[in-house]
């Protein structure tokens, strides 16, 4: 199974941007990097994802590392409803995540 | 449109009791899945349908079965429950299987006594 090394929890004060690491040694030249986050008792919902290129949304940006082994997940501004676990997801032939423990981002006032 | 919907929202069990838990999908998506998670921890898969008629194990099967009864549902059931078994079961939806946006129900939580 694919491996993504994220840090346990981080600490941002509102509207701030935040940076959120993952490490991903593995990948291989066909996985996508997927981000999803899950707020306090709710399912998981998507954020972005990308392959080589950096990417944005309305949500956040996507920045890859040139050798995909790492990337970054950007919240421009944080707010409070930001507070949730991030998951970075190596998205498999077959669309089989593999999800890890994640990042705990506190959003401080 | 309702998305993944779930249910029961919470469920209470004795062990060896057996249940099923009903997922159904309004996206016309053609993959659903199921996941668990236990405190603390990710999700982890217990089996996927790619499309209709077809399913497969995940990393934690042992212990489920699961039925894709038409294209909108995806059930999973529990023969013998074990206290193991306690946890938040997530099932999710995507259009295809390969690497597409997986969209998750709101949960059901489990406790085996």
């Amino acid at each position: 199974d694919a491996k993504t090394t994220q840090p346990n929890s981080m600490e941002s004060n509102e509207e701030e941007p935040v940076h959120l690491p993952c490490n991903h040694s593995t990948i291989s030249g066909t996985d996508y990097i997927h981000w999803y986050r899950q707020l306090p008792s709710q399912g998981p919902e998507y954020v972005i994802h990308g392959l080589t290129s950096n990417v944005n949304n309305r949500m956040a940006s996507l920045a890859i590392a040139e050798d995909r082994k790492s990337s970054t997940l950007i919240l421009h501004r944080a707010t409070l409803r930001d507070a949730a676990v991030y998951y970075c997801i190596l998205g498999l032939t077959g669309n089989q995540f593999y999800f890890g423990t994640g990042t705990s981002l506190t959003v401080i006032p | 449109n309702a998305g993944v919907t779930q249910t029961p929202k919470f469920q209470v069990l004795k062990t060896g009791q057996s249940m099923t838990l009903q997922c159904a999908q309004d996206m016309n998506h053609n993959s659903m899945y199921w996941y668990r998670q236990d405190p603390g921890m990710g999700l982890r898969l217990i089996y996927y349908s790619a499309s209709e008629g077809t399913t497969d194990k995940g990393e934690v099967p042992n212990g489920y079965n699961v039925s894709r009864l038409n294209k909108r549902e995806f059930s999973l059931r529990l023969e013998s429950a074990a206290p193991s078994q306690t946890s938040v079961y997530f099932c999710a939806s995507s259009e295809q299987r390969n690497q597409e946006t997986q969209y998750f129900g709101p949960g059901t939580r489990l406790l085996v006594l």
